[in-house]
């Protein structure tokens, strides 16, 4: 059985960096594996933030592309999404989920935490 | 990159079916077979419910169905039932190792 979940702070400051990270069990990075980060405003659609594979390649929205960055620490199995220069903009429930295949789809979502921009 | 264009809301009666459509461009949708529907109930993770334009993951009711023609993917829901009220959402794969979503249709079961 495969299992995401999220965490991290709730609440940052405006202009702070945002670290978030996903521990996931029931599969490992291994070749064709991939980690994708997805966030969602409130009353809001979704939008696509960066995917890892797992060889290391790294990939970014392109509007968010300058403030983003992912890793990963296989023997934690652990992908962790910073976000630099929040803005209460980026206030959202964010999600991270897994990609069996080399398709573009997203079969195992965690349950997502809310993150709120604040000061 | 701009999202891909859903219709607000859709509603229908039990029994009945509906279409969610998901227009996009040349560069996504018409170009590449690697469109996605997702379920949101509120409050919960979105659920994959089609992949790959009409492929459905194994334990997805086979009143779900996705087709594809030009630039605009379609979900049809058939049977309606109270329980697939829900928000859909579409995505497809927009080249350069990039995804796009659909700003989601507000499913009611009337």
């Amino acid at each position: 059985q495969i299992t995401l979940k999220e965490s991290g702070p709730t609440l940052v400051k405006p202009t702070q960096t945002l670290t978030l990270t996903c521990t996931f069990s029931g599969f490992s990075l291994s070749s064709g594996v991939a980690v994708g980060w997805i966030r969602q405003p409130p009353g809001k659609a979704l939008e696509w933030l960066a995917l890892l594979y797992w060889d290391d390649d790294k990939r970014y929205s392109p509007s968010l592309k300058s403030r983003l960055t992912i890793t990963k620490d296989t023997s934690k199995n652990q992908v962790v999404l910073t976000m630099t220069n929040m803005d209460p903009v980026d206030t959202a429930t964010y999600y991270c989920a897994h990609r069996a295949s080399s398709s573009w789809y997203f079969a195992s979502w965690g349950q997502g935490t809310l993150v709120t921009v604040s000061s | 990159q701009s999202a891909l264009t859903q219709p607000a809301s859709v509603s229908g009666s039990p029994g009945q079916s509906i279409t969610i459509s998901c227009s996009g461009t040349s560069s996504d949708v018409g170009s590449y077979n690697v469109v996605s529907w997702y379920q949101q109930h509120p409050g919960k993770a979105p659920k994959l419910m089609i992949y790959e334009v009409s492929k459905r993951p194994s334990g997805v009711s086979n009143r779900f169905s996705g087709s594809k023609s030009g630039n605009t993917a379609s979900l049809t829901i058939s049977g309606l039932q109270a329980e697939d009220e829900a928000d859909y959402y579409c995505s497809s794969y927009a080249g350069s190792n990039t995804l796009i979503f659909g700003g989601g249709t507000k499913l009611t079961v009337l």
